[in-house]
């Protein structure tokens, strides 16, 4: 399977605290994206690095890239109760030719956020 | 979500009836996708389209059939559902195929096949 794998599957913080999620992934890729998905919702579009690029930042996140180790995380800084969520890192694979823009997505970890 | 709706929202149906789903999108995006999330499995793709009438499966296409018979609406059917198939069903849109730029999802289809 190409599907990528996130961990922690779960965690937990305080308010205030950083959050930090991983996700490896098996073989080589256009770019990776994080998605954000709150319970009975769906997903909604968070960041995305180019496979070129090593890190990334928007607002309160960052993400970085690391090909080399196929790996990724994701940190959220300063983390608020309405960070609560599922977050799944999805990958667009390099397959040599048109992908048609299909994503892979992982498991997701559960983060929640405590006031 | 704005641009991409999906429809019913809810369903409940029974073994051996055949299903559709809705996605119907006013973004004008050339492709569109269906997956489905379950425990344990996070989302896997069923059926994409890159366009009017171009189809094509996806990691777990058994029991599913899209028609795609103009840009804004792609139609998933679950030919005979099962309870295998109870899940929720996402749709989702993107105006770049070649180097995505970003899935747009709708809120989902929650089905139980009973």
């Amino acid at each position: 399977s190409q599907q990528g794998e996130e961990d922690p599957q779960a965690l937990s913080i305080q308010e205030g605290e950083n959050a930090t999620m991983n996700c490896s992934y098996k073989t080589s890729i256009n770019n990776l994206q994080w998605y954000r998905q709150n319970s009975g919702r769906g997903l909604v579009h968070l960041i995305l690095i180019r496979s070129n690029e090593r890190e990334k930042h928007s607002g309160r996140l960052r993400v970085t890239l690391d090909t080399s180790k196929k790996s990724s995380s994701l940190l959220i800084t300063a983390s608020r109760a309405a960070d609560t969520a599922s977050y799944f890192c999805a990958t667009s694979f390099n397959a040599g030719g048109t992908s048609y823009g299909k994503l892979t997505f992982g498991q997701g970890t559960i983060l929640t956020v405590h006031p | 979500d704005a641009g991409i709706t999906q429809s019913p929202r809810h369903k409940v149906t029974e073994t051996g009836t055949p299903v559709t789903l809705r996605c119907h999108q006013t973004e004008n995006h050339r492709y569109m996708y269906w997956y489905r999330q379950d425990p344990g499995h996070g989302l896997r793709l069923i059926h994409y389209s890159y366009g009017v009438k171009d189809t094509d499966k996806g990691e777990v296409s058994d029991g599913y059939s899209v028609s795609r018979s103009k840009t804004e609406d792609f139609l998933l059917t679950l030919e005979s559902a099962t309870s295998s198939q109870t899940s929720v069903y996402f749709c989702a849109i993107s105006s770049q195929g070649r180097e995505n730029y970003g899935y747009t999802f709708g809120s989902g289809t929650r089905l139980t096949v009973v």
